[in-house]
């Protein structure tokens, strides 16, 4: 089974500053993971995926992410936070052979203030 | 890059109707589909995986009859909502996988279900 915890379903960031997105997850087998940006009443678009190779992920609109194995994490982060960032983003697992099934965190709401 | 199309984008219907949701692949061809429902503030729930030319397979506690699902060509599924009544309101994604390999799903821009 699989599970995807995002901590703070609400961050608010000023514009210009880091944004750091939280996920961990739970696999037990090695994981697929992705990030998927949701603008207001719009489907998911995706930023970035970890599938294999190099853990550093860099994603679109300068997002990137690092996979850690031994921390079971994987927080998206962005040097310089912009107000189109503004928007719902979700961690998602999926497990290699598991019929590539997304589960996806309760997602994190992203504020940027001026 | 692949493009998945939901239609309606928003309906409304009466209590005890059924309402049909489209959800299509525009330049690939999708043997397999997936539909989520996403509830306000909520993450998104499979509900079930559609598959060309065969039944689809329903997420545990997601009811068969309710939620009608048919998926007759490589390019089309359809969410069938039988006699819906108002906690089905809820906004309901589609997606699906362009190249399995690539791990990539798709996803529509969502069909936002409200019964009165």
């Amino acid at each position: 089974a699989q599970s995807v915890t995002q901590l703070g379903s609400h961050v608010s960031v000023s514009e210009g500053a880091l944004v750091l997105l939280r996920c961990n997850y739970s696999s037990s087998v090695p994981p697929y993971l992705f990030w998927y940006v949701q603008y207001p009443n719009q489907g998911l678009q995706l930023l970035l995926k970890y599938t294999t190779g190099a853990t550093l992920v860099k994603g679109i609109n300068g997002f990137e992410a690092e996979f850690k194995k031994s921390e079971t994490s994987f927080h998206l982060t962005k040097p310089s936070a912009h107000m189109s960032d503004a928007a719902e983003y979700f961690c998602a697992v999926s497990e290699r052979g598991g019929g590539n099934k997304l589960t996806f965190g309760t997602g994190t709401q992203l504020k940027v203030e001026l | 890059g692949a493009v998945v199309s939901q239609h309606p984008s928003w309906v409304i219907c009466k209590s005890g109707t059924s309402v049909k949701i489209e959800c299509r692949s525009l330049d690939f061809q999708a043997t397999t589909m997936f539909w989520y429902r996403q509830f306000p503030k909520q993450s998104l729930m499979l509900m079930a995986t559609s598959n060309e030319g065969s039944k689809a397979t329903y997420e545990q506690g997601v009811e068969k009859d309710k939620f009608l699902i048919n998926h007759a060509s490589l390019t089309l599924s359809t969410l069938t909502v039988t006699s819906a009544h108002p906690e089905d309101s809820s906004f309901y994604i589609c997606s699906a996988y362009r190249d399995l390999a690539k791990n990539i799903q798709y996803f529509g821009a969502g069909t936002r279900l409200s019964v009165l």
